[in-house]
């Protein structure tokens, strides 16, 4: 039992390519979720999935996209990287919408130069 | 939106101190407070948390007071130990329909043997 696993652990990016953070888990949770965590600035949500073939916008979404590909994976896109986008991100998942049981993955450190 | 201040950014104690974590919520209609702790490279994993019709929870050497009028909520770890270095996250959950946890800024806290 993996939990949350997230590829890749870094990846360093130029601006203006693009790429697909990946996550996964084997807990069979309905809801998934994506934030970032920057330096003196807490975690902010991204975007959500509450379940399979659903998705929000959290409270920074611009410049990402997601896919719900199927229960057990949540893909973040940056379709054009900038700097801004320097991060680290954690995916997480839990029960339909229990933010309260949250389980977050170790996260991708992506750095944009 | 919600917004949650967590006080101090940065806290040293010495082994077998307490420390005490403080934050502040903007929403009064929040109803659930957790706190995490993230270890260096680790994604933030729960360690307790308080539901708004409580007004103190414990467990072992960590304990959560909710002062619902003032709308603010603590962290008390007592006991200190090395492993208890780590950064620490408060957050808050709004009220009935709400599916997003704000976070506070993070307060890293140095356990000095």
């Amino acid at each position: 039992n993996a939990g949350v696993t997230q590829t890749p652990k870094f990846q360093v990016l130029k601006t203006g390519q693009s790429m697909t953070l990946q996550c996964a888990q084997d807990m069979n949770h309905n809801s998934m979720y994506w934030y970032r965590q920057d330096p003196g600035m807490g975690l902010r949500l991204i975007y959500y999935s509450a379940s399979e073939g659903t998705t929000d916008k959290g409270e920074v979404p611009n410049g990402y996209n997601v896919s719900r590909l199927n229960k057990r994976e949540f893909s973040l896109r940056l379709e054009s990287a900038a700097p801004s986008q320097t991060s680290v991100y954690f995916c997480a998942s839990s029960e339909l919408l229990r933010v309260d049981e949250q389980y977050f993955g170790p996260g991708t450190r992506l750095t944009v130069t | 939106g919600e917004n949650v201040e967590q006080h101090p950014s940065t806290l040293s104690v010495q082994e077998g101190d307490s420390a005490v974590i403080k934050c502040t919520y903007s929403d009064s209609a929040s109803n659930y407070f957790p706190w995490y702790k993230q270890e260096l490279g680790k994604g933030p994993q729960l360690i307790i948390d308080i539901r708004s019709n409580v007004g103190e929870k414990k467990d072992q050497r960590i304990a959560v007071t909710l002062n619902k009028t003032a709308k603010h909520f603590s962290l008390h770890i007592t006991e200190t130990q090395p492993e208890d270095s780590a950064v620490y996250f408060c957050a808050a959950k709004g009220g009935a329909g709400s599916y997003q946890l704000t976070f506070g800024k993070g307060t890293k806290l140095s356990v000095i043997p």
